[in-house]
C-alpha cells in the first residue's frame, strides 16, 4: 500500500525555522519525482516545491524561493522541506505529493507561524 | 505563477452533468498536456481524479472525464451523486513550476 506520512509541523514564531519530513512506503521512492504543496486555512492549494527523482533538479514557487529548501534521501525513502525565515503567510497544512502529476498525497502536517 | 481560473462554485441536481472550467495561459495549460484534477473533501487530502488532461487513475469512476481546448481545460462529472459534493482543483505543469486553479466548490442540490 502506497503511503506518504508527513511530520514536523507545529507552532513557530515569525522568523523561525522548521523542518518537515515525508516518509514514503509501498513504492520505489527513488523512481519518483516529489513535490510539496500547501493549503492555508480555508484557502486553495498552492504548489511549493519540486525535486526530481535523483535530486538533481529542484524548483520553488516565488513565494518561498530563498527561504525554503527541498531535499531527499532515497536511502531512507524520505523527503524534506527546510523552512527558514517563516512568515505568518506560511501558515498552512503542508502536503507531500508523489510524481509530476501529484498522483498520491499524504495527509498533511500543520505549520502555524504566530507570535 | 498566477493561479489558473476556475468558477468559485458549480451546482447540480443528482443525476445531472456539470462541467468545471479551468483557464490558464499559453505558458501552462496551453503548452502542456499535463493537466490534472483533484477532488478534496473537507479535512481530507486531495485525491487525483484526472491526469494528463483526460486519463482516469484506476479506481476513479468513469463519471469523471477531462478535456482541453487551447488554454482552457474542463472537468465533467456526469450522473452527479451526493458523494461528489467537494472542492475541485485543476493543476497544470508549467515548465519550472506547477500551478493550481483557484478551486471550485461543487454542491449537489
Amino acid at each position: 500500500e502506497v503511503q506518504l506520512v508527513e511530520s514536523g509541523g507545529g507552532l513557530v514564531q515569525p522568523g523561525g525555522s522548521l523542518r518537515l519530513s515525508c516518509a514514503a512506503s509501498g513504492f520505489t521512492f527513488s523512481s519518483y519525482e516529489m513535490n510539496w504543496v500547501r493549503q492555508a486555512p480555508g484557502k486553495g492549494l498552492e504548489w511549493v516545491s519540486y525535486i526530481s527523482s535523483s535530486g538533481s533538479t529542484i524548483y520553488y514557487a516565488d513565494s518561498v524561493k530563498g527561504r525554503f529548501t527541498i531535499s531527499r534521501d532515497n536511502a531512507k525513502n524520505s523527503l524534506y522541506l527546510q523552512m527558514n525565515s517563516l512568515r505568518a503567510e506560511d501558515t498552512a497544512v503542508y502536503y507531500c505529493a508523489r510524481g509530476i502529476q501529484l498522483s498520491f498525497w499524504g495527509q498533511g502536517t500543520l505549520v502555524t507561524v504566530s507570535s | 505563477q498566477s493561479a489558473l481560473t476556475q468558477p468559485a462554485s458549480v451546482s447540480g441536481s443528482p443525476g445531472q452533468s456539470i462541467t468545471i472550467s479551468c483557464t490558464g495561459t499559453s505558458s501552462d495549460v496551453g503548452s502542456y498536456n499535463l493537466v490534472s484534477w483533484y477532488q478534496q473533501h473537507p479535512g481530507k487530502a486531495p485525491k487525483l481524479m484526472i491526469y494528463e488532461v483526460s486519463k482516469r487513475p484506476s479506481g476513479v469512476s468513469n463519471r469523471f472525464s477531462g478535456s482541453k481546448s487551447g488554454n482552457t481545460a474542463s472537468l465533467t462529472i456526469s450522473g452527479l451523486q451526493a458523494e461528489d459534493e467537494a472542492d475541485y482543483y485543476c493543476c497544470s505543469y508549467a515548465g519550472s513550476s506547477t500551478v493550481f486553479g483557484t478551486g471550485t466548490k461543487v454542491t449537489v442540490l
